[in-house]
Parts: structure tokens; sequence; C-alpha cells
């Protein structure tokens, strides 16, 4: 019974590099959810996908980052010509519908570290 | 402006007895909230929801309140144990954009 799965767990980038993020969510769901976490800060909401759609993306900036959640396969986050204000913690929820009252279940998330 | 606010600074709490955390918002109209527990280098872990119209909700010894009125949420521990040492998180569902919305968390501290 896997959880939700987010690989690697620890990524380090030069900058400029790019960073391409991986979420395998729970079995039967089809709803998954990228935040962000810096040191001492809440969870950030950057992007709601639904298996092949961007439903909600207002909380991505509007350049370098992209989110994709495919037919087949995991949701990807990635993150091109990477910078050193984006390192931080970067978590992967799914949910099995959007039910307004749906918990979501995180992965243990990916720490991203620029040098 | 919008805001969701946890305690920052640490909660200290002897075992055995009950630990409170309070979340507060503000300019929200959340159709429910929920609580978290994130440990340190984990990802959230859900633990209950309460919705607007209810006060109170109860999961072992876990306990839950909701007073739209005063805009705050309080989630207690009872007999409280260090393994339930972590950082509990409160999110909200806002109804004006159906964003849910975190706070930054509290750190509990169990003493044995």
């Amino acid at each position: 019974n896997a959880g939700v799965m987010q690989n690697p767990r620890h990524l380090v980038r030069r900058r400029g590099q790019e960073a391409r993020l991986r979420c395998s969510p729970m079995k039967g769901h089809s709803h998954v959810y990228w935040y962000r976490q810096l040191p001492e800060e809440g969870l950030k909401f950057m992007v709601y996908l639904q298996k092949e759609n961007i439903i909600d993306e207002s909380g991505m900036p509007k350049e370098r980052f992209s989110a994709e959640f495919p037919k087949e396969g995991p949701s990807i986050l990635r993150i091109q010509q990477v910078v050193r204000g984006d390192s931080a913690a970067y978590f992967c929820a799914s949910s099995s519908d959007r039910g307004r009252d749906q918990p979501q279940h995180f992965g243990d998330g990916t720490r991203l570290s620029i040098l | 402006s919008q805001k969701i606010e946890q305690n920052s600074e640490a909660l200290n709490i002897q075992e055995g007895k009950t630990a409170t955390l309070t979340c507060n918002y503000t300019n929200y109209s959340p159709a429910y909230l929920q609580w978290y527990r994130q440990d340190p280098g984990r990802g959230p872990v859900f633990l209950l929801l309460i919705r607007e119209n209810e006060k109170e909700k109860r999961k072992e010894r876990l306990k839950v309140t909701f007073d739209t009125t005063l805009k705050q949420s309080l989630f207690h521990i009872t007999a409280s144990q260090p393994a339930d040492s972590a950082t509990y998180l409160c999110a909200l569902l806002s109804n004006r954009d159906d964003k849910i919305i975190f706070g930054k968390g509290t750190r509990l501290h169990i003493l044995p």
C-alpha cells in the first residue's frame, strides 16, 4: 500500500542547470498538488494537476517552472536554469478527487540545493 | 490582507499533560480546517478535518475545535507522549478561491 513517492529525496544542482522532480501519487489518485517549503515557512501552493491537465498553476512562477502529469508515469516538476533562490523542499501531494474536504496525502519531499 | 497564523514559538509540554495549539485566520471564510503533523525531513501527515458547521471533532487523543466567530481553531492532544513531538500545521480551504492555505506550523516538544 505505497503512499506518495517522490524522487530523488535530495537533488544538488549548479546554477543554470535543470532540476526535474518526480512524484508518483497514491494508487487510484488522479489529483496531484505541488508545494514548496522554505525553512521556518509554511507550505506554499504551486500547482494543481489532474491527469494530463493543469488545473491551477497560480502559485507557480511564470518563468523557468513547469509541471506535467502525463497519462502514464509520474508527475514532473521541472525547474530550468536554477538559481540559488530555488533551494527549498518541494512536496507533492495527491488526493482521490477534488472533493472539497478530501485530505491530501503527502510524499516526503525532494530537497533541492543549488550550489 | 489574508493571514493564517500559528504560534511561531515552540511549545514545551510535560508528558501526560494536554497540549493545545492555536490557529487563527483573518479575511478568510474557510469551508473547513485541516490539521497535519510533520516530522523533520518528512512530509505532512493528515490528522483531522473539521467543517465550518462543526464545533468539535475528536479522534482518539486528539480534539479539534472550530470557532468561526473568533476565526480560530484549537488543536488538543490529551495525555501527551514524547512521540507526539513534531510540528503541527493547520490548513484551511478558502471559500473564496478554493485554495488550501497552510500555516507555518507550531513545533511541539513533549518533555519526558
